[in-house]
């Protein structure tokens, strides 16, 4: 059963143009939503976070989105940058400090010149 | 500022073997929490350690085991080793009062197990 889901595996975007990745979720008791990107051979790096009081936050170039009652959010990058190529995890947790971070699959970004 | 360290990097074992991971935490965190990640998946979380007392755990079987050193370090050890334990376990330390989801988790590289 996921919880978190990130349907695009894949996505390629020309550098300068906005990256879009998306998330779905399924538990409506999720509270704090995060994103973290992972480079080959080094752990996930946290990028951004939005809590369910919110339905946006962004911090630079990277912007999330939340949708609550879709379920949804999603992470805008812009402009796309060469060292953005990244997995990119979207993930989320409850509202209670004990509770547990859920994570997606992840979706593979690849920034083309 | 040190970052978190795991060792090893890399790691082979045969099925019922036993394994010990390791886990410096980030300078000044007090919580190691451990994740694995099969291929193409995403961190799923095995249990969690705060101040030396597990602080929460996943759907991982007790042969998953964990302890947290007075210095915050941590180990995760597997008994009985299976081929589906193949996985990059990732530790994470991250500073709060009891470690809550929404304190900042800063990760390790992760160590490769390969179980043959």
């Amino acid at each position: 059963d996921q919880q978190v889901k990130q349907n695009s595996p894949s996505l390629s975007v020309q550098e300068g143009r906005i990256s879009i990745l998306n998330c779905d979720y399924t538990n409506s008791m999720f509270d704090y939503f995060l994103w973290y990107k992972k480079y080959p051979a080094e752990g996930p790096t946290f990028l951004i976070s939005i809590s369910s009081i919110k339905d946006k936050n962004e911090d630079g170039r990277f912007t999330v989105f939340l949708n609550k009652s879709a379920k949804h959010l999603s992470l805008h990058i812009v402009p796309s940058q060469p060292g953005d190529s990244a997995v990119y995890f979207c993930a989320a947790s409850g509202r209670n400090r004990d509770d547990k971070i859920i994570f997606g699959k992840g979706t593979r970004l690849h920034i083309l010149p | 500022e040190t970052g978190v360290t795991q060792s090893p990097t890399h790691l082979i074992k045969t099925r019922g073997q036993q394994v010990t991971l390791r886990c410096s935490s980030q300078s000044g965190h007090n919580t190691v929490s451990w994740y694995q990640q099969a291929l193409g998946q995403g961190p799923q979380f095995i249990f969690q350690y705060y101040r030396e007392e597990e602080n929460g755990r996943g759907n991982f079987p007790p042969r998953f085991s964990g302890l947290q050193f007075p210095n915050y370090s941590s180990e995760l050890n597997v008994n009985a080793l299976e081929l589906d334990d193949s996985a990059l376990y990732l530790c994470a330390s991250s500073v709060g009062g009891r470690g809550g989801s929404t304190d900042t988790q800063y990760f390790g590289p992760g160590t490769r197990l390969t179980v043959l």
